[in-house]
């Protein structure tokens, strides 16, 4: 049974406009969070975290947001670019342990 | 120069040939990891080291075998390939941090065809 879920497998969004993926996971034990971002041909890339202690994290166009009651988590791209058209992995550890990842979510920014 | 190296890039084999696919890392980390990525199912963690000594099995180990020679190199060998062992194969690295986890860096893959 797969422990974190993404369950959209693409999303297609204006390019200005905001881009939100979502992730849900069902073990309550996981304490960090990560977004990971990949280009074909290319291994996935960090992209933004978050640990279990917050709700938030920014890090310029990129925010994570962590609701932690109901076991989700989603990453606000705004505004969204043209280079943002990539498959997007959530993340999540227990312990600094090792990473489960969902199946991705497809984003394609149209100009 | 990329962080992290995978050898070949490509490969296409036969069904049941012995197969070893190569990773380096030039950011001095304790920790590495062997991936597989399929479609529909995201990246699968086959098997993990914490350091040269430590070897550990992921979610899908049956069938693959793992040898770290040396703090930057860890290989995976595929003993006698099937078909459905065909994938996008990627290694990562980490490095031991205080903070709960941390990132892994990952390399650019191996597409990995067993015919």
């Amino acid at each position: 049974d797969q422990q974190v879920k993404q369950n959209s497998p693409s999303l297609s969004v204006q390019e200005g406009r905001i881009s939100i993926l979502n992730c849900d996971y069902t073990n309550s034990m996981f304490d960090y969070f990560l977004w990971y971002k990949k280009y074909p041909a290319e291994g996935p890339t960090f992209l933004i975290s978050i640990s279990s202690i917050k709700d938030k994290n920014e890090d310029g166009r990129f925010t994570v947001f962590l609701n932690k009651s109901a076991k989700h988590l989603s990453l606000h791209i705004v505004p969204s670019q043209p280079g943002d058209s990539a498959v997007y992995f959530c993340a999540a550890s227990e312990y600094g342990n090792k990473l489960v990842f969902g199946a991705g979510t497809i984003l394609r920014v149209k100009s | 120069d990329a962080d992290v190296t995978q050898t070949p890039r490509n490969r296409i084999t036969k069904t049941g040939k012995r197969i070893m696919l190569e990773c380096s890392q030039t950011k001095g980390h304790d920790r590495m990891y062997w991936y597989r990525q399929d479609p529909g199912l995201g990246l699968r963690l086959i098997y993990y080291s914490f350091d040269v000594k430590d070897i550990n099995k992921g979610e899908i180990s049956d069938g693959y075998s793992v040898s770290r020679q040396a703090q930057a190199k860890f290989s995976l060998s595929l003993e006698s390939a099937i078909p459905n062992q065909t994938a996008l194969y990627f290694c990562a690295s980490a490095g031991t941090g205080t903070s709960s986890t941390d990132t892994q860096y990952f390399g650019p893959g191996t597409r990995l065809t067993v015919l």
